[in-house]
């Protein structure tokens, strides 16, 4: 157990839809990172909040948003859903930029 | 910009053979450099990690990586891996920070080890 919990585990939606997945980093870590784990585009960096404040975005679509509220959970907002969004999306925190990463277990998302 | 690509994208071994899993790396400033484990259905566990220090890196598992600035490589060996050990395993960079960088990973795209009783 790495002590990031996400919620929910599993997510069946339609297209269009707008789903939100929920991510409690580790106690005491204050960067928060979103993973997208797809077939043919491998792990890809989306986006990064540290203490509460945007740091950095990779690959985040348009149609996607995060954030980081001051408890340092965070949320990743998937909207429009197209085929193509169905993952697996992880998060994982650390103390701080350069650390050691924790994972989460991952949400798996399936659009249908 | 970083990359990171792993030369194989399965590799098969025998229980009890020694194996080596290959990551090369690409940057223009100092690396820090990760291997995760993925079980199936199953979050990221981090392997062991290189940051500074000894290039020879001792993990979990009985697992070791060899830091190779030269050859820009990081590759992961085990002497005699289990059933167990069969899973999808990532190689991944990082920067410390004051170079641009974040803390943000970059993963290659994984290599699948499958031992065969």
């Amino acid at each position: 157990d790495s002590g990031v919990t996400q919620t929910p585990k599993h997510l069946i939606t339609a297209t269009g839809q707008r789903v939100t997945l929920r991510c409690s980093p580790r106690s005491g870590d204050l960067s928060v990172y979103w993973y997208q784990q797809s077939l043919d585009q491998g792990l890809q960096f989306l986006i990064q909040y540290y203490n509460g404040e945007e740091r950095a975005k990779g690959n985040i679509l348009e149609r996607f948003s995060a954030q980081q509220f001051p408890d340092l959970h965070s949320e990743l907002n998937l909207s429009s859903l197209e085929l193509g969004d169905s993952a697996l999306y992880f998060c994982a925190s650390s103390l701080t930029w350069g650390n050691e990463q924790f994972f989460g277990p991952g949400t798996r998302l399936t659009v249908l | 910009a970083q990359s990171v690509t792993q030369l194989d994208s399965q590799v098969p071994v025998f229980e009890e053979a020694p194996v080596e899993l290959r990551c090369n790396y690409s940057s223009s400033v100092s690396v820090y450099l990760f291997w995760y484990v993925q079980y199936p259905n199953q979050g990221l566990q981090l392997l062991l990690k290189y940051l500074s220090g000894s290039t020879l890196v001792k993990g979990i598992n009985g697992f070791e990586a060899e830091f190779n600035k030269s050859q820009t490589s990081f590759h992961l060996r085990k002497p005699s891996v289990h059933i167990s050990d069969t899973a999808e395993y990532f190689c991944a960079v990082s920067s410390p920070y004051g170079s641009g960088n974040t803390g943000k990973l970059i993963f290659g795209q994984g290599t699948t080890l499958q031992v065969k009783p």
